[in-house]
């Protein structure tokens, strides 16, 4: 149990472009969504939390026109990386929980690569 | 703001030998989480243990136990009987029990685990 899928697992694109990025629970649902990004060999950095049907709450120092989340259904959030630029190439990783205040589980993440 | 602190980059271990992964952390809270994460190559992020702060007894998943020591602030896994599937990177994570903010967690900056023959 506690699955969490994304889609892509890897995209490219040129500069410019949007790309989106889906996060779905399989097997609950995720009242919260969180969307992280990692650079190489550093730990993760949260970029947003999402609960169902409202806003998503964005860190310190993200851009929140840059970096849309959407979080329409209780098993599905997205992430749009918008107008991207060769600094937004990263690992962004998802996770969702079934409670306000319970574990986490993690996607398998999507490789960014903006050429 | 808590912060959590891995101060072992790297680690090795042999096959079938017990290796422990340190974990500090600083909060002004009595009520918490703290859980370890393990990252292997694949970059799937994948819960190995949990730990209630309120809950004296330290926390065992099959070969994964924790040494908690909430007065020193310390939050050691311990890997027994390792195996080369183990090798991945280990995240030490924080997360306040306060349910009136959003469940965050505030992760270390891991420690690289190697697993040899």
């Amino acid at each position: 149990g506690a699955v969490v899928s994304q889609h892509p697992s890897w995209v490219i694109c040129k500069s410019g472009t949007s790309v989106k990025i889906e996060c779905r629970s399989l097997d609950f649902q995720a009242t919260t969504m969180f969307w992280y990004r990692q650079f190489p060999k550093q730990s993760l950095m949260l970029m947003a939390t999402s609960n169902e049907g409202s806003k998503a709450t964005y860190e310190q120092g993200v851009e929140k026109d840059k970096f849309l989340i959407n979080h329409a259904s209780l098993t599905l959030s997205t992430l749009t990386v918008t107008s991207a630029h060769p600094e937004d190439s990263s690992f962004y990783i998802c996770s969702a929980s079934q409670g306000f205040t319970d574990t986490q589980y993690f996607g398998p993440g999507t490789r960014l690569t903006v050429l | 703001a808590q912060t959590v602190t891995q101060s072992q980059p790297e680690m090795s271990v042999q096959e079938a030998e017990t290796v422990t992964l340190s974990c500090t952390y600083d909060t002004s809270e009595s009520d918490y989480y703290l859980f370890w994460y393990k990252q292997p190559p694949s970059r799937q992020m994948i819960l190995v243990i949990r730990q209630e702060a309120y809950k004296q007894q330290n926390a065992t998943e099959n070969r994964f136990s924790v040494n908690f020591q909430k007065a020193a602030k310390s939050f050691s896994l311990k890997i027994s009987d390792s195996q080369l599937g183990d090798a991945a990177m280990y995240f030490c994570a924080y997360r306040s029990f306060n349910t009136g903010t959003a469940s965050k967690l505030t992760f270390g900056t891991g420690t690289r685990l190697q697993v040899t023959l």
